[in-house]
């Protein structure tokens, strides 16, 4: 399809397990952010690539949260040894251009994967 | 702290009925404004965008905001709503730290159109 594709939908993590969870932008989009989103909240920042370039990581909160976008296409957001705290929906959106303050593009939005830990 | 304060959590309104949904911003200089829903089973999609010049900014679907500075307010507002109009409301702010590299979001606010 054209939109932003992520996967797995849902996933379901005991305590203390690895996840990966994966982003396929828009073809061409040069700007890919992960959000988090938690019950009842808005979307959190976490990180932001410019192609394949990691440009702002401070909404990680911890060093347990890794992500990648390797050839600057499809990008993984990767979390170490899940904490019940982690549940939530992560979202993956793309831009066709890289953010400045005169040209911030519209962000598009795939569904999320959500994520619970027991 | 810095942060995206939207006032209402829940909206109930019947068909026809006039809306307004508050956001206010505490972020210094010049910002980016934007306003993102998502309808029921839906991703999040823009609805509309401020950058700069008339602080009146028309969007999809009969939606429109008004920017007005000195309040550090981005309201949204629809004249007469419709059941369609039923979902989640975000408004976001595009702050000069970091680069305007990422959209702050506010907690939503959930509108309910009765028919």
């Amino acid at each position: 399809g054209a939109g932003v594709s992520q996967s797995p939908r849902y996933k379901v993590a005991k305590r203390g397990q690895d996840v990966a969870l994966r982003c396929d932008p828009i073809s061409g989009h040069v700007s890919l952010f992960w959000y988090q989103q938690a019950l009842g909240q808005g979307p959190e920042f976490l990180t932001y690539f410019q192609n394949e370039a990691q440009l702002d990581k401070s909404g990680l909160p911890s060093d347990r949260f890794f992500a990648e976008r390797p050839e600057g296409s499809v990008s993984t957001l990767k979390i170490q040894r899940t904490q019940q705290e982690d549940s939530a929906v992560y979202l993956c959106a793309s831009s066709l251009i890289a953010q400045g303050r005169a040209n911030t593009g519209e962000l598009f939005f795939g569904e999320g994967s959500r994520l619970t830990v027991l | 702290a810095q942060s995206v304060s939207q006032h209402n959590h829940h909206v109930i309104l019947s068909e026809a009925a006039s809306l307004e949904l508050g956001c206010n911003y505490s972020y210094g200089g010049t910002v980016n404004l934007f306003w993102y829903v998502q309808y029921p089973g839906q991703h999040l999609q823009l609805l509309l965008k401020y950058f700069s010049g008339d602080p009146l900014v028309k969007g999809i679907k009969g939606f429109e905001a008004e920017f007005i500075k000195s309040k550090f307010s981005f309201n949204l507002r629809k004249p007469s709503v419709q059941w369609s109009d039923t979902a989640e409301y975000f408004c976001a702010v595009n702050p000069p730290s970091g680069g305007y590299n990422k959209l702050i979001f506010g907690a939503g606010t959930r509108l309910a159109v009765h028919p």
